[in-house]
């Protein structure tokens, strides 16, 4: 069992709705969580951080972590064409238990529709 | 803010010789950075953890010997992909770490795409 799941997708939405993404982890270590945004052929672009349970808000961004269910959420609102990505998971113990090393999910592929 | 580019965006080089990637943290230090290769449709893999002023840490797997990293300054990091083969080639993303420690999160280059003929 990997350490985080991440549906691959591809997840297809028609423009303007939301697009729900999430990841499950196994290690109750994970203490940070992040969602980065990878066009093709380019590096990732980090879209959200959070450090504890509960909703964080960005825009049209919302991330959700349930430490107790080792799940976490991100969600678009009103997406475009340009949101389509692959989106990856990653989370971390922290620089004093692992020196800011990430663990990513396998990523999901999402296509937003005009 | 928090801008990490590489060098060369891209490069195509013969069997044998030796490549160099650089990764600068543009507008911040960084005490960390990190190398990832990536193949296509895949995550990140990471291959290696690099601390500035000391000897890059290796994941499990990496050859040490053919993948030298060196971390020279606080934002400069490099790759060598020594006596490159076909095999080699792959999509190499870095990443820094800020050195203010309230942020434990990583900022990515561009990447690199080599292509070993």
């Amino acid at each position: 069992q990997k350490e985080v799941e991440q549906d691959p997708g591809p997840l297809s939405v028609p423009e303007g709705a939301i697009v729900s993404l999430n990841c499950t982890y196994s290690n109750s270590a994970f203490q940070y969580f992040m969602w980065y945004r990878q066009y093709s052929r380019k590096g990732p672009e980090l879209l959200m951080y959070t450090y504890s349970s509960g909703n964080k808000e960005d825009g049209r961004f919302t991330a959700q972590v349930d430490k107790s269910s080792k799940y976490i959420s991100l969600f678009i609102r009103d997406s475009q064409p340009s949101d389509s990505a692959t989106y990856l998971c990653a989370m971390s113990e922290g620089i004093k238990a692992a020196g800011n090393k990430l663990t990513f999910g396998g990523g999901t592929r999402v296509l937003v529709k005009p | 803010g928090a801008v990490v580019s590489q060098h060369p965006s891209r490069v195509i080089c013969k069997s044998g010789t030796s490549v160099k990637i650089e990764c600068r943290s543009l507008d911040f230090q960084a005490t960390t950075m990190f190398w990832y290769r990536q193949f296509p449709k895949k995550s990140l893999m990471l291959m290696a953890t690099s601390n500035e002023g000391s000897k890059a840490t290796y994941e499990q797997g990496v050859e040490k010997d053919k993948f030298l990293i060196n971390h020279a300054s606080l934002t400069l990091s490099t790759l060598t992909v020594t006596s490159a083969h076909p095999e080699d080639s792959s999509f190499y993303i870095c990443s820094a770490a800020p050195s203010y420690l309230y942020q434990e999160t990583q900022y990515f280059g561009p990447g690199t795409r080599l292509l070993v003929l």
